[in-house]
């Protein structure tokens, strides 16, 4: 069974600043590990997955994230917040193999300020 | 990337109708659709899968005369809500996968039952 975590459902930064939403997950085998973006009213976008190889993954929009297997963590980063970040943003998890029944996370709203 | 849409994106229907949903993928063939719930300020929740051809697969909780999923062609799947009720009022988003395994989300549907 694979469950996520997201910590902190509402996130506020400056435009410029760093974003950092952060994501832990749960998976009984090795997962494949997801970030989507939400705008209002809209369906998922994809911003960037993890299935295997390099940890550092890059994604849309100048978006990375970071699998770290001994923390369980998948962490969303980008070095300077734009005002159009501002979106709900989803974690998911999937088992190995299988890129399909997503569980996700609760999501973090993220604003960005001037 | 590859296009689902859903149809309508916008629907207000009175207690008792009945609604019909539809979510196309106009670029690829989605050999498994699945359609999701979100409530306000919540995450996605899986309803339901369903393969083309075959019967859905729900989740554990999920009515299946209620929500009546049929997937007859590789580009389209419906959802129809049958006698809807206020508790009913969501947005739900589908997802195709196809072939290459990969997951492509619709806009989403909200739907409002008075």
């Amino acid at each position: 069974a694979q469950s996520v975590t997201q910590l902190g459902s509402h996130v506020s930064v400056s435009e410029g600043a760093l974003v950092l939403l952060r994501c832990n997950y749960s998976s009984s085998v090795p997962p494949y590990l997801f970030w989507y973006v939400q705008y209002p009213n809209q369906g998922l976008q994809l911003l960037l997955k993890y299935t295997t190889g390099a940890t550092l993954v890059k994604g849309i929009n100048g978006f990375e994230a970071e699998f770290k297997k001994s923390e369980t963590s998948f962490h969303l980063t980008k070095p300077s917040a734009h005002m159009s970040d501002a979106a709900e943003y989803f974690c998911a998890v999937t088992p190995t193999g299988t890129a399909s029944k997503l569980t996700f996370g609760t999501g973090t709203r993220l604003q960005v300020t001037l | 990337g590859a296009v689902v849409s859903q149809h309508p994106s916008w629907v207000i229907c009175k207690s008792g109708t009945s609604v019909k949903i539809e979510c196309r993928s106009l670029d690829f063939q989605a050999t498994t659709m699945f359609w999701y719930r979100q409530f306000p300020k919540q995450s996605l929740m899986l309803m339901a899968t369903s393969n083309e051809g075959s019967k859905a697969t729900y989740e554990q909780g999920v009515e299946k005369d209620k929500f009546l999923i049929n997937h007859a062609s590789l580009t389209l799947s419906t959802l129809t809500v049958t006698s809807a009720h206020p508790e009913d009022s969501s947005f739900y988003i589908c997802s195709g996968q196809g072939f290459t395994g990969e997951l492509f989300f619709g806009e989403g549907s909200r739907l409002t039952v008075l």
